[in-house]
Protein backbone atom coordinates (compact mmCIF):
# COMPACT_ATOMS: atom_id res chain seq x y z
CA UNK A 1 0.00 0.00 0.00
CA UNK A 2 1.37 3.21 -1.12
CA UNK A 3 -1.04 5.83 -0.61
CA UNK A 4 -2.40 8.22 1.85
CA UNK A 5 -6.09 8.12 2.29
CA UNK A 6 -8.13 11.07 3.28
CA UNK A 7 -11.97 11.44 4.46
CA UNK A 8 -13.94 13.49 3.83
CA UNK A 9 -13.05 14.64 0.52
CA UNK A 10 -15.47 17.53 0.14
CA UNK A 11 -16.67 18.98 3.65
CA UNK A 12 -19.37 22.27 4.17
CA UNK A 13 -19.39 23.40 8.02
CA UNK A 14 -20.98 26.45 9.49
CA UNK A 15 -18.77 28.51 11.68
CA UNK A 16 -20.23 27.18 15.30
CA UNK A 17 -19.61 23.48 13.79
CA UNK A 18 -16.97 20.65 14.80
CA UNK A 19 -15.72 18.52 12.49
CA UNK A 20 -12.78 15.61 12.02
CA UNK A 21 -10.53 15.70 9.07
CA UNK A 22 -9.10 12.08 8.90
CA UNK A 23 -5.87 10.52 7.02
CA UNK A 24 -4.83 7.41 6.91
CA UNK A 25 -1.32 5.41 5.44
CA UNK A 26 0.24 1.78 5.28
CA UNK A 27 3.31 2.79 4.30
CA UNK A 28 5.09 2.65 7.53
CA UNK A 29 6.10 6.05 8.39
CA UNK A 30 6.51 7.81 11.33
CA UNK A 31 5.95 10.97 10.12
CA UNK A 32 3.11 12.95 9.52
CA UNK A 33 2.04 16.09 8.30
CA UNK A 34 -1.05 18.50 7.92
CA UNK A 35 -0.22 21.08 5.18
CA UNK A 36 -2.70 23.89 3.88
CA UNK A 37 -3.21 24.73 0.51
CA UNK A 38 -5.32 28.10 -0.57
CA UNK A 39 -6.08 28.83 -4.52
CA UNK A 40 -3.23 29.01 -6.72
CA UNK A 41 -0.62 28.90 -3.62
CA UNK A 42 1.88 26.46 -2.40
CA UNK A 43 1.10 24.11 0.37
CA UNK A 44 1.60 25.69 3.44
CA UNK A 45 2.66 23.42 6.79
CA UNK A 46 0.70 23.44 9.39
CA UNK A 47 1.91 20.55 12.04
CA UNK A 48 4.05 17.85 12.03
CA UNK A 49 4.24 14.43 13.83
CA UNK A 50 6.93 12.37 14.38
CA UNK A 51 6.81 8.72 16.26
CA UNK A 52 3.35 10.07 17.42
CA UNK A 53 4.14 12.94 18.99
CA UNK A 54 3.75 16.46 17.67
CA UNK A 55 7.00 17.80 16.53
CA UNK A 56 5.99 21.14 15.04
CA UNK A 57 3.22 23.44 15.54
CA UNK A 58 3.63 26.29 12.65
CA UNK A 59 1.92 28.86 15.10
CA UNK A 60 -1.41 27.40 13.72
CA UNK A 61 -4.99 28.61 15.61
CA UNK A 62 -6.06 26.64 18.24
CA UNK A 63 -9.07 26.04 16.31
CA UNK A 64 -7.34 23.84 14.35
CA UNK A 65 -6.09 20.90 17.29
CA UNK A 66 -4.61 17.99 15.34
CA UNK A 67 -3.98 14.47 17.40
CA UNK A 68 -2.29 10.98 16.38
CA UNK A 69 -4.12 8.02 17.63
CA UNK A 70 -1.61 5.59 16.11
CA UNK A 71 1.17 5.34 13.94
CA UNK A 72 -1.17 4.99 10.95
CA UNK A 73 -3.81 7.49 11.68
CA UNK A 74 -3.88 11.41 11.66
CA UNK A 75 -6.73 13.58 12.25
CA UNK A 76 -7.61 17.41 12.85
CA UNK A 77 -10.26 18.51 14.67
CA UNK A 78 -12.23 21.41 13.17
CA UNK A 79 -13.49 24.05 16.08
CA UNK A 80 -15.02 27.58 15.24
CA UNK A 81 -13.53 28.31 11.97
CA UNK A 82 -13.77 31.31 10.03
CA UNK A 83 -14.60 31.32 6.23
CA UNK A 84 -10.76 32.41 5.22
CA UNK A 85 -10.20 28.93 6.73
CA UNK A 86 -12.30 27.64 3.57
CA UNK A 87 -8.78 25.77 2.01
CA UNK A 88 -7.54 22.13 0.58
CA UNK A 89 -6.49 20.75 3.58
CA UNK A 90 -3.58 17.44 2.78
CA UNK A 91 -2.37 15.22 5.01
CA UNK A 92 1.26 13.62 3.88
CA UNK A 93 3.24 10.77 5.53
CA UNK A 94 7.08 10.38 5.04
CA UNK A 95 9.75 8.11 6.58
CA UNK A 96 12.05 9.45 9.74
CA UNK A 97 15.05 6.95 8.52
CA UNK A 98 17.00 8.89 5.84
CA UNK A 99 18.40 5.28 5.25
CA UNK A 100 15.24 4.75 3.58
CA UNK A 101 15.12 4.51 -0.15
CA UNK A 102 12.20 6.37 -0.66
CA UNK A 103 12.87 9.32 1.86
CA UNK A 104 10.28 11.34 0.35
CA UNK A 105 6.76 12.54 1.28
CA UNK A 106 3.80 11.07 0.09
CA UNK A 107 0.18 13.09 0.09
CA UNK A 108 -3.02 12.28 0.39
CA UNK A 109 -5.86 13.69 -2.28
CA UNK A 110 -6.80 16.31 0.42
CA UNK A 111 -10.15 17.45 1.65
CA UNK A 112 -11.31 20.67 0.13
CA UNK A 113 -13.15 22.78 3.55
CA UNK A 114 -15.59 25.13 2.70
CA UNK A 115 -16.51 27.45 5.74
CA UNK A 116 -19.66 29.26 5.80
CA UNK B 1 15.73 31.20 5.41
CA UNK B 2 15.46 29.01 2.78
CA UNK B 3 13.20 29.95 -0.48
CA UNK B 4 12.43 28.08 -3.52
CA UNK B 5 11.93 29.80 -6.82
CA UNK B 6 10.33 28.82 -9.66
CA UNK B 7 10.14 30.33 -13.23
CA UNK B 8 8.18 30.47 -15.39
CA UNK B 9 5.15 31.14 -13.17
CA UNK B 10 2.66 29.96 -16.31
CA UNK B 11 3.77 28.30 -19.83
CA UNK B 12 1.83 27.19 -22.67
CA UNK B 13 3.01 25.22 -25.06
CA UNK B 14 2.32 22.85 -28.29
CA UNK B 15 1.72 18.97 -28.21
CA UNK B 16 4.90 17.31 -28.70
CA UNK B 17 7.55 20.10 -27.72
CA UNK B 18 10.47 19.83 -25.28
CA UNK B 19 10.38 21.68 -22.03
CA UNK B 20 12.15 22.54 -18.74
CA UNK B 21 11.06 23.93 -15.60
CA UNK B 22 13.14 25.82 -13.35
CA UNK B 23 13.67 25.73 -9.78
CA UNK B 24 15.93 27.69 -7.62
CA UNK B 25 16.91 27.38 -3.80
CA UNK B 26 18.90 29.76 -1.70
CA UNK B 27 20.13 27.72 0.82
CA UNK B 28 22.07 24.56 -0.49
CA UNK B 29 22.05 22.46 2.81
CA UNK B 30 18.79 20.83 1.78
CA UNK B 31 18.36 16.73 2.41
CA UNK B 32 16.73 15.96 -1.26
CA UNK B 33 14.67 18.14 -3.54
CA UNK B 34 10.98 16.60 -4.92
CA UNK B 35 9.13 17.73 -7.98
CA UNK B 36 5.17 16.72 -7.34
CA UNK B 37 2.54 17.33 -10.05
CA UNK B 38 -0.76 18.94 -8.91
CA UNK B 39 -4.42 19.06 -10.92
CA UNK B 40 -6.58 21.24 -10.27
CA UNK B 41 -8.44 20.86 -7.04
CA UNK B 42 -6.34 17.25 -6.09
CA UNK B 43 -3.63 16.31 -4.14
CA UNK B 44 -0.15 16.47 -5.17
CA UNK B 45 1.38 13.66 -7.12
CA UNK B 46 5.19 12.81 -6.59
CA UNK B 47 7.16 12.88 -9.43
CA UNK B 48 10.69 12.51 -9.12
CA UNK B 49 12.83 12.43 -5.87
CA UNK B 50 16.68 13.65 -5.94
CA UNK B 51 18.67 12.92 -2.94
CA UNK B 52 21.07 15.51 -2.13
CA UNK B 53 23.94 13.35 -3.18
CA UNK B 54 22.51 13.28 -6.78
CA UNK B 55 22.64 14.57 -9.94
CA UNK B 56 19.52 13.30 -11.88
CA UNK B 57 16.78 11.41 -11.68
CA UNK B 58 14.88 9.92 -14.94
CA UNK B 59 11.01 8.46 -14.81
CA UNK B 60 9.73 8.05 -18.30
CA UNK B 61 9.79 11.15 -20.38
CA UNK B 62 10.80 12.76 -17.09
CA UNK B 63 14.33 14.10 -16.27
CA UNK B 64 15.11 15.85 -13.12
CA UNK B 65 18.56 17.31 -12.36
CA UNK B 66 20.14 18.77 -9.32
CA UNK B 67 22.76 21.34 -8.60
CA UNK B 68 23.10 21.31 -5.00
CA UNK B 69 26.17 23.95 -5.08
CA UNK B 70 24.67 26.41 -7.10
CA UNK B 71 20.80 25.82 -5.82
CA UNK B 72 19.54 25.04 -8.97
CA UNK B 73 17.02 21.88 -10.27
CA UNK B 74 15.44 21.92 -13.37
CA UNK B 75 12.57 19.15 -14.63
CA UNK B 76 12.57 18.21 -18.74
CA UNK B 77 9.34 16.89 -20.14
CA UNK B 78 9.77 15.33 -23.67
CA UNK B 79 7.58 15.31 -26.01
CA UNK B 80 4.58 16.65 -23.86
CA UNK B 81 1.06 15.87 -24.41
CA UNK B 82 -2.15 17.31 -23.51
CA UNK B 83 -2.51 15.06 -20.08
CA UNK B 84 0.71 16.64 -18.93
CA UNK B 85 -1.36 19.86 -18.55
CA UNK B 86 -0.95 20.52 -14.81
CA UNK B 87 0.44 22.84 -11.85
CA UNK B 88 4.02 22.02 -11.07
CA UNK B 89 5.87 22.14 -7.72
CA UNK B 90 9.09 21.79 -6.54
CA UNK B 91 9.73 21.45 -2.56
CA UNK B 92 12.94 21.41 -0.68
CA UNK B 93 13.22 19.06 2.48
CA UNK B 94 14.85 20.65 5.02
CA UNK B 95 15.85 18.34 8.73
CA UNK B 96 15.35 18.67 11.63
CA UNK B 97 16.40 16.80 14.08
CA UNK B 98 14.42 14.01 15.37
CA UNK B 99 11.20 16.08 14.79
CA UNK B 100 10.33 15.24 10.75
CA UNK B 101 11.32 16.94 7.50
CA UNK B 102 9.70 20.79 6.34
CA UNK B 103 8.99 20.81 2.87
CA UNK B 104 9.69 23.77 1.43
CA UNK B 105 7.60 24.65 -1.61
CA UNK B 106 8.15 26.70 -4.80
CA UNK B 107 4.97 28.79 -6.44
CA UNK B 108 4.71 26.64 -9.04
CA UNK B 109 4.63 26.39 -12.69
CA UNK B 110 1.37 26.10 -14.50
CA UNK B 111 1.89 24.24 -17.24
CA UNK B 112 -0.55 24.30 -20.26
CA UNK B 113 -0.22 21.87 -23.47
CA UNK B 114 -1.90 22.45 -26.42
CA UNK B 115 -3.51 19.73 -28.48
Amino acid sequence: DTEVTQTPKHLVMGMTNKKSLKCEQHMGHRAMYWYKQKAKKPPELMFVYSYEKLSINESVPSRFSPECPNSSLLNLHLHALQPEDSALYLCASSPMDPGRKNYGYTFGSGTRLTVV
Amino acid sequence: KQEVTQIPAALSVPEGENLVLNCSFTDSAIYNLQWFRQDPGKGLTSLLLIQSSQREQTSGRLNASLDKSSGRSTLYIAASQPGDSATYLCAVRREIYNQGGKLIFGQGTELSVKP
